[in-house]
């Protein structure tokens, strides 16, 4: 069974720079998926924030590109969020996925992580 | 502002039939997904591609798609669909994109 988790602090300062890491278990983050960052903030909807493949291409939300970073660390099997600069906005509960595809191309987020609330804060 | 388009918000009576639409342009091109939200709780996929249910997704359940418009039908709502439901695509660029929501009342 294909498990995510997040982790990391809860709050960061403003201007100071959110790091998450995604656990992933029951599959190795060498198989042939993307793994994905999404964000909700307070009362809104989903964000789709970036992804990473395990060659290390990655692909980002065009207005986060410059304060994002997504990696990915096979020996850990795990993948990890840096968002930099950050302010109020930022405030949210994050969410890692696992982006899966069939043959036809059709791609899913079908594995969720329970998500993480980051709180930015003086 | 989302490149995809849902009606904020939808309702049902209970045992009837229900359709949460999804609007972008990119849909002309992408597939779309759909994922229900309860409070508190991760989203969770009900279906893909050409009308693909994961495992554990009741058969009320149903997706279909016409030019730049998905659909999410739910055939006899019950009181449990009660949820956000977020739409899933791609954007012109071909980067991922969520739908803005749908709030799902069933009364």
């Amino acid at each position: 069974q294909v498990q995510l988790q997040e982790s990391g602090p809860g709050l960061v300062k403003p201007s100071g720079t959110l790091s998450l890491t995604c656990d992933v278990s029951g599959v190795s983050i060498s198989s042939p998926n993307w793994w994905t960052w999404v964000r909700q903030a307070p009362g809104k909807g989903l964000e789709w924030i970036g992804e990473v493949h395990h060659t290390e291409i990655t692909n980002y939300k065009a207005s986060l590109k410059s304060r994002v970073t997504i990696s990915v660390d096979k020996s850990k099997n795990q993948f990890s969020l840096s968002l930099t600069s950050v302010t109020a906005a930022d405030t949210a509960l994050y969410f890692c996925a696992r982006d899966s595809v069939t043959e036809a191309g059709w791609w899913y987020f079908d594995v969720w992580g329970p998500g993480t609330l980051v709180a930015v804060s003086s | 502002s989302s490149e995809l388009t849902q009606d904020p918000t939808v309702s049902v009576s209970l045992g009837q039939t229900v359709r949460i639409t999804c609007q972008g342009a990119g849909l002309r091109t992408y597939s779309a997904s759909w994922y229900q939200q309860k409070p508190r709780q991760a989203p969770l996929l009900v279906i893909y591609g050409r009308n693909i249910r994961p495992s554990g997704i009741p058969d009320r359940f149903s997706g279909s798609r016409s030019g730049d418009t998905a659909s999410l039908t739910i055939t006899g709502a019950q009181a449990e669909d009660e949820a956000d439901y977020y739409c899933c695509s791609r954007d012109t660029a071909g980067f991922q994109v969520f739908g803005g929501g749908t709030k799902l009342t069933v009364l």
